[in-house]
């Protein structure tokens, strides 16, 4: 049983599209990362946030206490996008499996 | 923004042998750093909490004897992977919170390259 599951598994998009990421968890959190992992490993932190929404370029992260369910929304997706994006829940750092996407010229 | 490097980036040794990994923060100055494996096809796994000045704070099933953490300036934290095993063979990622940005940055943490080890 994973405590936190990210859908979908793998997403491919057209130059251009919306995209989102979906991050669900079972667990009280006092936070949530995304986390972007390029395919030679490196990581980036993209967004850490506890309530609403935060926006930085063309991304916006997304977060419902409540429903315990965040969001990452890609805006006018670009081939350099393609990466796997993780999602993580702190004070636990349990994360997701990552959601690989793949963004087509 | 903020770098962290870790050195290797990439090495392979021997069964038995011990390997020690670098992760420094260039420009900041970091009073914890966190350390990560990560399997093929598979997720992160938080393996530690290195704290400068104090000892690291192991998670769950991770053998404090085996990875040894130092964490021993504001810019310096190591892990050594000692008597290595080819089990251990996984990509190693650190990461390290600025102490001045702390949770009013909307990226919290900085996340060196990763150290993929091979234990033959």
């Amino acid at each position: 049983k994973n405590e936190v599951e990210q859908s979908p598994q793998n997403l491919t998009a057209q130059e251009g599209e919306f995209i989102t990421i979906n991050c669900s968890y079972s667990v009280g959190i006092s936070a949530l990362h995304w986390l972007q992992q390029h395919p030679g490993g490196g990581i980036v932190s993209l967004f850490m946030l506890s309530s609403g929404k935060k926006k930085h370029g063309r991304l916006i992260a997304t977060i419902n206490i409540q429903e315990k369910h965040s969001s990452l929304h890609i805006t006018a997706s670009h081939p350099r996008d393609s990466a796997v994006y993780i999602c993580a829940v702190r004070p636990q750092f349990y994360f997701g499996t990552g959601t690989s996407l793949t963004v087509i010229p | 923004g903020a770098v962290v490097s870790q050195h290797p980036s990439r090495v392979i040794c021997k069964s038995g042998t011990s390997v020690k990994i670098e992760c420094r923060s260039l420009d900041f100055q970091a009073t914890t750093m966190f350390w990560y494996r990560q399997f093929p096809k598979q997720s992160l796994m938080l393996m530690a909490t290195s704290n400068e000045g104090s000892k690291a704070t192991y998670e769950q099933g991770v053998e404090k004897d085996k990875f040894l953490i130092n964490h021993a300036s504001l810019t310096l934290s190591t892990l050594t992977v000692t008597s290595a095993h080819p089990e251990d063979s996984s990509f190693y990622i650190c990461s390290a919170r600025d102490v001045v940005a702390g949770v009013s940055s909307y990226n919290e943490q900085f996340f060196g390259p990763g150290t993929r080890l091979t234990v033959l």
